[in-house]
């Protein structure tokens, strides 16, 4: 069974720095997809950027960027230049490429941005 | 389509009596996922579906939990004879398989509390 482990319950970031959430899972499939969720207080859970394992290129949208290690099955989340809007929790998951296609999630990270 | 939609939002409950939730998907979307998330942790799986086929249910989950759905579109998670243990946000996602994102997209969920 995949399992998806998160090391850092919370973190904290000065407003208009960047900050960088560890992922880590386990797996022995070679295809499978890598995902980012944002769940601000008491709102839904949001996608923040996805990664398919078959892609050397690591993932980008504007702010958020992932360093995506296969070998190290490692899989980070950078925010650049923090936001009030970025704190929340954020879960790592992870979805196979083949069968039944479940989605695992992390423990998540408490991000709190400071201003 | 307004995204996806879960009933009812809050339920308080005494221990020992049945509860039913309902979640309505985005209307093309053929899968459809049960997690449950407590206070600080991720989403714990519980089942899902494609279409009207329970594909996977966690071993985690008692027998007094069921879900269903029923024509392929929206699904109910019932839990018989609620214990305390059984307080927690219960959230639903849905997503379009055979796509190659397979992101989930989720509801604002149902929060039950057992007294």
């Amino acid at each position: 069974a995949q399992t998806v482990t998160q090391s850092q319950p919370e973190m904290s970031v000065q407003e208009a720095e960047t900050v960088t959430l560890s992922c880590t899972y386990d797996t022995s499939e070679s295809d499978y997809y890598l995902f980012w969720y944002k769940q601000p207080p008491s709102r839904q859970m949001i996608l923040v950027i996805r990664q398919e394992a078959y892609k050397q290129q690591n993932a980008t949208e504007n702010r958020f960027s992932v360093n995506f290690q296969k070998a190290a099955k490692s899989f980070s989340l950078k925010i650049s230049d923090s936001q009030l809007g970025d704190a929340a929790m954020y879960f790592c998951a992870y979805r196979s490429d083949g069968g039944y296609q479940k989605v695992t999630f992390g423990t998540g990270t408490k991000l709190q941005v400071i201003p | 389509d307004t995204g996806v939609s879960q009933n009812p939002r809050h339920k308080i409950t005494k221990r020992g009596q049945n509860v039913t939730f309902r979640c309505d998907p985005i209307s093309e979307h053929n899968r459809l996922y049960w997690y449950r998330q407590t206070l600080g942790q991720g989403p714990e799986f519980l089942t899902y579906f494609q279409n009207e086929a329970q594909l996977e249910k966690s071993r985690l989950l008692s027998d007094r939990f069921s879900a269903e759905r029923p024509k392929g579109s929206f699904s109910t998670l019932e839990i018989q004879r609620t214990e305390q243990g059984d307080s927690a946000m219960y959230l639903c996602a849905s997503s379009l398989y055979g796509t190659s994102s397979g992101e989930l997209f989720f509801g604002e969920g149902s929060r039950l509390t057992v007294l």
